[in-house]
């Protein structure tokens, strides 16, 4: 099956700091998804991409989906505390059928 | 909006058991799914539904079964627990025309098998 390589694994950084992570595929995905997890709960959706090319911000955070289709970004700019958590991608191959392909995440750790 | 509800919270099985995984979504959504998530890993699929009555294996089906007699409900079943299915098991649902940006997800199940 695809395989979604997500990194960096994991990454402290300090209160304010801006955060970048990034998703590469062996596959061609239609649709490239970033989700939050926070500890005991299910993921939420933050940005959903659907055209190669498309940058698309919700906030502070701005994904791009890469012009090939097999790549995707999320930028995080001056985090603060509640940014804390896993941070998923997800690619899917079309709507609806057949369920996403989860990257491994990056777990975001933030200093005071 | 109850959107996905998913129960137990928590669970400890011994080896050779078998329980339920109860999922229910109050959205009228016609895909569910099931997920796994091992500590350090992404989501991997179990089991999804496109409607009531139909299932189909996702990535890694192997000692799971499902069933899906209503729209609302997709449970999970583990007929002999491994240890192997210790796990969070999260239960999912989308819209027809949305897709993967539709997804909503329930809080998760906490499974461990000893």
């Amino acid at each position: 099956g695809q395989q979604l390589n997500q990194s960096p694994q994991s990454m402290f950084i300090q209160e304010g700091e801006d955060v970048s992570m990034n998703c590469t595929s062996s596959s061609i995905f239609n649709t490239w998804l970033w989700y939050k997890q926070d500890p005991g709960e299910g993921p939420v959706l933050l940005i959903a991409l659907y055209k190669a090319g498309e940058l698309t911000s919700n906030g502070r955070l701005t994904a791009q989906f890469g012009i090939t289709r097999k790549d995707s970004f999320l930028n995080i700019s001056a985090s603060i505390p509640s940014d804390v958590g896993i941070y998923f991608c997800a690619g899917q191959l079309r709507g609806g059928a057949d369920g996403l392909t989860f990257g491994k995440g990056t777990h975001l750790i933030i200093q005071p | 909006n109850a959107g996905v509800t998913q129960t137990p919270k928590f669970r400890i099985l011994k080896i050779g058991q078998s329980m339920t995984l109860q999922c229910t979504q109050d959205m009228n959504h016609n895909y569910m799914y099931w997920y796994r998530q091992d500590p350090g890993m992404g989501l991997k699929l179990i089991y999804y539904s496109v409607g009531a009555g139909i299932t189909d294996k996702g990535e890694v089906p192997n000692g799971y079964n499902v069933s899906r007699s209503t729209t609302e409900d997709f449970p999970l079943r583990l007929e002999l627990a491994a240890p192997s299915q210790t796990s969070v098991y999260f239960c999912a649902s989308s819209s027809l025309r949305t897709g993967g940006d539709g997804y909503t997800f329930g809080s998760g199940t906490r499974l461990t098998v000893v």
